[in-house]
């Protein structure tokens, strides 16, 4: 069974940053590409940044180039995005997300880790 | 504002059909790129229920069904049931922004 478990959710100040961590199970995650995907309270679903199943490509939406960097390691089945710069509109639940074989839409969804930005 | 564009609500009693739209543009749907949508319940892993427009993966009810026409689709529920009360999204490609677009979410409310 596909198992994707986020974590490292939680309160930090305007312009802090904060890494958090996606556990991998189920099947073999170096053939798959991954992303994350938030949604703020009220809001709906924002793509934000996909890794390559290589892992050597990565893609971002603007909102969040220069300031959210999306990496893995495959020996541990992990998938990080490290976000620095934060501001009070980065308050979501962050989703980690498998891509379908063709890429192009997402077969498995963790639950979420929450992310609140405020002093 | 979100890329695709999706109804806040829609509602319908026990039994009946309700359809959700799904708008975008020349640059994503419109653009051929296929339009998937996902369930969502509070608290929960979001969930595919429809993808490449009109397939089904295994586990969801042939009475959930996807259409797509030019700039638009929809999401169609038939036989409405309590289980089906939550919150939908539809997702695309876009080629101008290079990246998913989603849809702001309707929520079905099983009246």
């Amino acid at each position: 069974e596909v198992q994707l478990l986020e974590s490292g959710g939680g309160l930090v100040e305007p312009g802090g940053s904060l890494r958090v961590s996606c556990a991998a199970s189920g099947f073999t995650f170096s053939n798959y590409a991954m992303s994350w995907v938030r949604q703020a309270p009220g809001k709906g679903l924002d793509w934000l940044s996909s890794l390559s199943d290589s892992g050597g490509t990565t893609y971002s939406a603007d909102s969040v180039k220069g300031r959210f960097t999306i990496s893995s390691d495959n020996s541990k089945g992990t998938l990080y995005l490290q976000m620095s710069s934060l501001r009070a509109e980065d308050t979501a639940v962050y989703y980690c997300v498998r891509h379908s074989t063709s890429w192009f839409y997402f077969d498995h969804w963790g639950q979420g880790t929450l992310v609140t930005v405020s002093s | 504002q979100s890329v695709l564009t999706q109804p806040p609500s829609v509602s319908g009693a026990p039994g009946q059909r309700v359809t959700i739209s799904c708008t975008g543009s020349s640059t994503n749907i419109g653009a051929g790129y296929d339009v998937h949508w996902y369930k969502n319940l509070p608290g929960t892993a979001p969930q595919l229920v429809i993808y490449d427009n009109i397939n089904r993966p295994s586990g969801v009810p042939d009475r959930v069904s996807g259409s797509k026409s030019g700039t638009s689709a929809s999401l169609a529920i038939s036989g409405l049931q309590a289980e089906d009360e939550a919150d939908y999204h539809c997702q695309s490609y876009d080629r101008s922004l290079s990246g998913v677009v989603f849809g702001g979410g309707t929520k079905l409310t099983v009246l």
